[in-house]
């Protein structure tokens, strides 16, 4: 299995308050993703990073910010958490150096807020 | 822009029948990736199978397998023997050729594998 990991696994927050989700990875992969998964959505991306302190935004970006000032962590914020934010938040990397283009995940940060 | 749809959000299948989960993408990408992922209740989530757009014969790996038609944009999975395992979300995803890796996933389909 790749070496990913998100912390914290859970966490109830209420609205306004922000919230950082950190995933971590030992694999030395460029790339990285942030990944929200709601009922009906599927995966939707949020941002994704392909190296130290390059950053984009995808599909879902508002509300959120990400930074990424090491090859192994890559930051998800909430600045003020809303109920809408409520979900499952998932990590991915992937080096498409190595000849494939698969993403692997981290296990998973489920997000409520009240 | 490119979008992965899943036509099925719930299938079920007895234990050692086989069953065929859909796919369809739109894309004017001429070349990309195709992915299965299996998401069990764990929420871990678990590549099953992979095929490049320029290959035309389907991807197998075991049980399972691809029926790719790339003219019809369609990209089905085929799961042979199931087993009480493969009780899973199955999210069918898509990613351009150097595009950033960006992925496109549908929405998923349960398959509830019945003994």
């Amino acid at each position: 299995d790749a070496g990913i990991t998100q912390s914290p696994r859970h966490k109830v927050t209420e609205t306004g308050t922000p919230v950082t989700l950190r995933c971590h990875q030992t694999e030395n992969h460029r790339y990285m993703y942030w990944y929200r998964q709601d009922p009906g959505h599927g995966l939707r991306l949020i941002h994704y990073s392909y190296g130290v302190k390059d950053t984009d935004k995808g599909e879902v970006s508002d509300g959120y910010s990400v930074s990424r000032s090491k090859t192994e962590d890559f930051l998800l914020t909430l600045e003020s958490a809303t109920s809408s934010q409520t979900s499952v938040y998932f990590c991915a990397i992937s080096e498409p150096m190595t000849g494939s283009d698969e993403q692997y995940f981290g296990p998973g940060t489920r997000l409520t807020v009240t | 822009a490119q979008t992965v749809t899943q036509s099925q959000p719930e299938m079920s299948v007895q234990e050692a029948e086989t069953v065929t989960l859909s796919c369809t993408y739109d894309t004017s990408e001429s070349n990309y990736y195709l992915f299965w992922y299996k998401q069990p209740p764990s929420r871990q989530m678990i590549l099953v199978i992979r095929q490049e757009a320029y290959k035309q014969q389907n991807a197998t790996e075991n049980r399972f397998s691809v029926n790719f038609q790339k003219a019809a944009k369609s990209f089905s999975l085929k799961i042979s023997d199931s087993q009480l395992g493969d009780t899973a979300m199955y999210f069918c995803a898509f990613t351009p050729v150097n595009t950033g890796n960006q992925f496109y996933f549908g929405t998923g389909t349960s398959l509830t594998v019945i003994p």
